[in-house]
């Protein structure tokens, strides 16, 4: 088992959709959680950091289930400018950062 | 502008050679790490170094290898590359993220190997 795994997409979604992504991770004593957007060919960017009492940054929000190890990253009335590789990344207590295989995103017109 | 630089941006090389890819982040950003992200594949952690010191690796073998500097620039040296070593290397150094203090990751633009 990988030990960050998302959906495998892709997603293809008409402008205006809401979608939803997951990740699960499998080390219990993982400590922080992001997620990041990567364009295609260039380097990844922070979206957003994931807490357990969840975050919203306008149309993205994140949300963090420690018990059973899931996150997720809904994205309302998508945008053009939305579609990119979403990649879930997990820290864990020894300080090694893993990065989820990324799930594609195309919104459409 | 994220404040970690890499180079070179493209290069390529032939089965056997070695490579040494570059980056050089802000003042002050003590720890630095270097992934390798394959086609169509998230980046995968090869090893990290803080204050000069390696202080975390994955699952590369001895011949990949780094060094970092007083001056916060640190290298990443592959020996005899193989043609699996293509890929895009990303440098990343960890900074404070405003709103939470968690470290997160910047990234450099990256360095695009191809091996022939």
């Amino acid at each position: 088992r990988k030990e960050v795994e998302q959906d495998p997409g892709p997603f293809n979604v008409p402008e205006g959709a809401t979608v939803a992504f997951n990740c699960t991770y499998s080390n219990s004593a993982s400590q922080s959680f992001f997620w990041y957007r990567q364009d295609c060919r260039k380097e990844p960017k922070l979206l957003m950091s994931v807490y357990s009492s969840g975050n919203e940054d306008g149309r993205f929000t994140a949300q963090l289930n420690r018990a059973s190890q899931y996150i997720s990253l809904l994205i309302r009335d998508s945008k053009l400018s939305d579609s990119a590789t979403y990649l879930c990344v997990v820290i864990t207590s020894y300080d090694k950062v893993i990065f989820g295989p990324g799930t594609s995103l195309s919104v459409i017109p | 502008e994220t404040g970690v630089t890499q180079s070179p941006t493209h290069l390529i090389k032939t089965r056997g050679q070695q490579v040494t890819l570059r980056c050089s982040s802000q003042s002050g950003h003590n720890t630095v790490s270097w992934y390798q992200q394959a086609l169509g594949q998230g980046p995968q952690f090869i090893f990290q170094y803080y204050r000069e010191e390696e202080n975390g690796r994955g699952n590369f073998p001895p011949r990949f290898s780094g060094l970092q500097f007083p001056n916060y620039s640190s290298e990443l040296n592959v020996n005899a590359l193989e043609l699996d070593d293509s890929a895009l290397y990303l440098c990343a150094s960890r900074t404070p993220h405003a709103g939470s203090g968690a470290n997160v990751l910047t990234f450099g633009a990256g360095s695009r190997l191809t091996v022939l």
